[in-house]
């Protein structure tokens, strides 16, 4: 079975501060994603990767950042958090196949409140 | 703007109850309409349909796509309490995958 590790389940933070949200994957797969998960709004894309070194924006890449420079791995930065990127954060990884041809796989999710 | 549209945004049923979440989208350059359960954790993948008409079915689940009308619907029969979760639809199209705001299905005993 595909794992999606998510390295914390819940963080706090204060505004201003670097944030780094970290999701590794052991199927090597060369698509991963990160979302954002608000009630009412169901899942948006923040960033994706095709590949290591590559990284494409989603819908709402303001405020964040990412980094992929191991296959497995796939960080999103939040460079100065601000209390409205208090959210679920949710990483998933594919296989490839066009943009996502194949079912993507999901880590269990980050609750980040930021103060 | 691409955008997938759910109905109902919740539902409560009661055990044994049949139930049909409606998934409807406007996506440019349609590639798959997936549906994924959510409970506590993550959403757990359910289908994948590309194909108009064609039903997937999977224990009392079960999902079809008509893409002339660009919607779908997941059915489950027989709900059972285990079913209360959050139901997602998704749609992937040329550039992006968009994610509908959910369902919210709780079934009481």
């Amino acid at each position: 079975d595909v794992k999606v590790t998510q390295s914390s389940r819940y963080l706090v933070k204060r505004t201003g501060e670097k944030v780094f949200l970290e999701c590794v994957q052991d199927m090597d797969h060369e698509n991963m994603f990160w979302y954002r998960q608000d009630p009412g709004l169901g899942l948006r894309l923040i960033y994706f990767s095709y590949d290591v070194k590559m990284k494409e924006k989603g819908d709402i890449p303001e405020g964040y950042s990412v980094s992929r420079e191991k296959k497995e791995r796939f960080s999103l930065i939040l460079e100065s958090a601000s209390t409205n990127q208090t959210s679920m954060y949710l990483c998933a990884s594919s296989t490839p196949g066009g943009f996502s041809n194949q079912p993507q796989h999901f880590g269990d999710g980050t609750r980040l409140s930021i103060l | 703007e691409d955008k997938v549209v759910q109905s109902p945004l919740s539902l409560v049923v009661h055990e044994g109850d049949t139930v049909t979440l409606n998934c409807s989208y406007e996506v440019t350059n349609f590639r798959s309409l997936l549906w994924y359960k959510q409970e506590k954790k993550a959403p757990t993948f359910l289908f994948m349909l590309t194909s108009s008409g064609i039903e997937k079915k999977s224990g009392r689940l079960s999902s079809i796509l008509d893409k002339k009308e660009l919607f779908s619907i997941l059915n489950i029969t027989a709900t059972q309490t285990g079913d209360s979760a959050v139901y997602l639809c998704a749609v992937e199209g040329a550039d992006d995958m968009r994610f509908g705001a959910g369902t919210r299905l709780t079934v009481k005993p």
